[in-house]
């Protein structure tokens, strides 16, 4: 039984680029997470997604981020026009019920790093 | 503001002595609380959690412990060895009935290093 796989593990990106990070959650998981974390910060939520739905995406930068999580395939977070700011490590989690309280699973996390 | 903030952020203990990371919230409406342990270059990996209903609840050499009248979370690990040394944070719940998203708040994290 795999657990919450997240690709890429490292992504470099250019200033202006855009990055995509992938998030296959666990087997029987249709509730996914996306979080930030900055160096020597805790994680920060970005958005929780059920599929085909952003459920809340309260935590997501107004401008250049996205997420979407397809009736078949990963769940994506997609930044645009990437800047230094973007630097981070970004974990998806995945749950087989809505709550946090349901066996929330954390992948091994993305990180991006902006040049 | 609603926060999780820990009270250190490096804990020093020896190889074999018991550690106590400490956690402070500031949502009374905070329903449950999880800790997590990263480890460099990974993912947070749960290892015990609590309800606000409930002020102890033990695992395997791990203890957490809710004090929610000053609003103060601790996890206590018992012998603790060299494996133990990550990151450690708490993170918190609040309660939004039936539209709780599963949202968690986490606090900056407490560097447990363990000397052999």
């Amino acid at each position: 039984n795999a657990g919450v796989m997240q690709n890429p593990r490292h992504l470099v990106r250019r200033r202006g680029q855009e990055a995509r990070l992938r998030c296959s959650p666990m087997k029987g998981h249709s509730h996914v997470y996306w979080y930030r974390q900055l160096p020597e910060e805790g994680l920060k939520f970005m958005v929780y997604l059920q599929k085909e739905n952003i459920i809340d995406e309260s935590g997501m930068p107004k401008e250049r981020f996205s997420a979407e999580f397809p009736k078949e395939g990963p769940s994506i977070l997609r930044i645009q026009q990437v800047v230094r700011g973007d630097s981070a490590a970004y974990f998806c989690a995945s749950s087989p019920e809505a709550g946090g309280n349901y066996g929330y699973t954390f992948g091994s996390g993305t990180r991006l790093t902006v040049v | 503001g609603e926060s999780v903030g820990l009270h250190l952020p490096t804990l020093s203990v020896q190889e074999g002595d018991n550690s106590i990371i400490n956690c402070a919230y500031s949502n009374s409406a905070s329903d449950y609380f999880i800790w997590y342990k990263q480890e460099s270059g990974k993912g947070p990996q749960f290892i015990i959690d609590i309800r606000s209903n409930m002020d102890k609840r033990q695992g395997q050499r791990v203890t957490v412990l809710l004090n929610k009248t000053v609003k103060h979370l601790s996890l206590q690990i018992a012998a603790t060895q060299p494996g133990d040394s990550a990151v450690y944070f708490c993170a918190e719940n609040l309660d939004h009935g039936s539209s709780n998203t599963g949202k968690l708040i986490f606090g900056q994290g407490t560097t447990l290093q363990v000397k052999p």
